[in-house]
């Protein structure tokens, strides 16, 4: 069974250039979330869908990040311009739900580096 | 001053013997929690749930303890293999609210062979 896909794995850019993260949930699944992961502050929500439509993003950090599900296979993350505080690895989830108790399925992550 | 990264409680065991590994959560109306291992370079991946009119539920080498008198979540891994070395966060989910798990911040398991 395919998992939740992220691309790319890794990623090192300049900062100021525009970085786009790419997530496939799970097929059927119709909730979508955004994670961030740093050694500081460890796993952190940053926004999340249902049914493609964008429910809570009070955890994007700012105006620089920005999500999309154009439609229930696909969505993207967005920082424009890029920050070496952006530095993190990025998590895409997907689940049944959210209205119901069902475990989130993490992809294996983007490592943004912004130098 | 220079930033501290977290350093994140850890549990050495020889191959063989039994893991516990402990979680308090936070929110003493939570109903549904679960666990997860995370392996360096890959995701957090699902192992085992537990749903609050339980206290116990048994997987394949995996126990969950749920003791809500004290807020308190276990994940009891028996016979630990290396394969077994990760990161295990708990999350605790509300019903009825967001159902968002709020995650702990992880420890982790390492095992000698």
């Amino acid at each position: 069974d395919a998992g939740v896909i992220q691309s790319p794995r890794h990623e090192v850019t300049e900062m100021g250039q525009e970085v786009t993260l790419r997530c496939k949930p799970i097929s059927g699944h119709n909730s979508l979330f955004w994670y961030r992961q740093t050694m500081m502050r460890g796993l952190e929500l940053l926004i999340y869908f249902n049914n493609n439509v964008p429910i809570d993003d009070s955890g994007m950090p700012e105006d620089r990040f920005s999500a999309k599900m154009p439609n229930a296979s696909f969505s993207t993350l967005k920082i424009q311009p890029s920050e070496p505080r952006d530095s993190a690895v990025y998590f895409c989830a997907s689940s049944l739900g959210p209205y119901s108790n069902q475990p989130q399925h993490f992809g294996d992550g983007t490592r943004l580096s912004i130098l | 001053g220079e930033s501290v990264g977290l350093h994140l409680p850890t549990l050495s065991v020889q191959e063989g013997d039994n893991s516990i590994i402990n979680c308090a959560y936070s929110n003493s109306a939570s109903d549904y929690f679960i666990w997860y291992k995370q392996e360096s370079g890959k995701g957090p991946q699902f192992i085992i749930d537990i749903r609050s009119n339980m206290d116990k539920r048994q997987g394949q080498r995996v126990t969950v303890l749920l003791n809500k008198t004290v807020k308190h979540l276990s994940l009891q891994i028996a016979a630990t293999q290396p394969g077994d070395s990760a990161v295990y966060f708990c999350a605790e989910i509300l019903s009825g609210g967001s159902y968002i798990p709020t995650f702990g911040r992880g420890t982790s398991l390492i095992v000698h062979p």
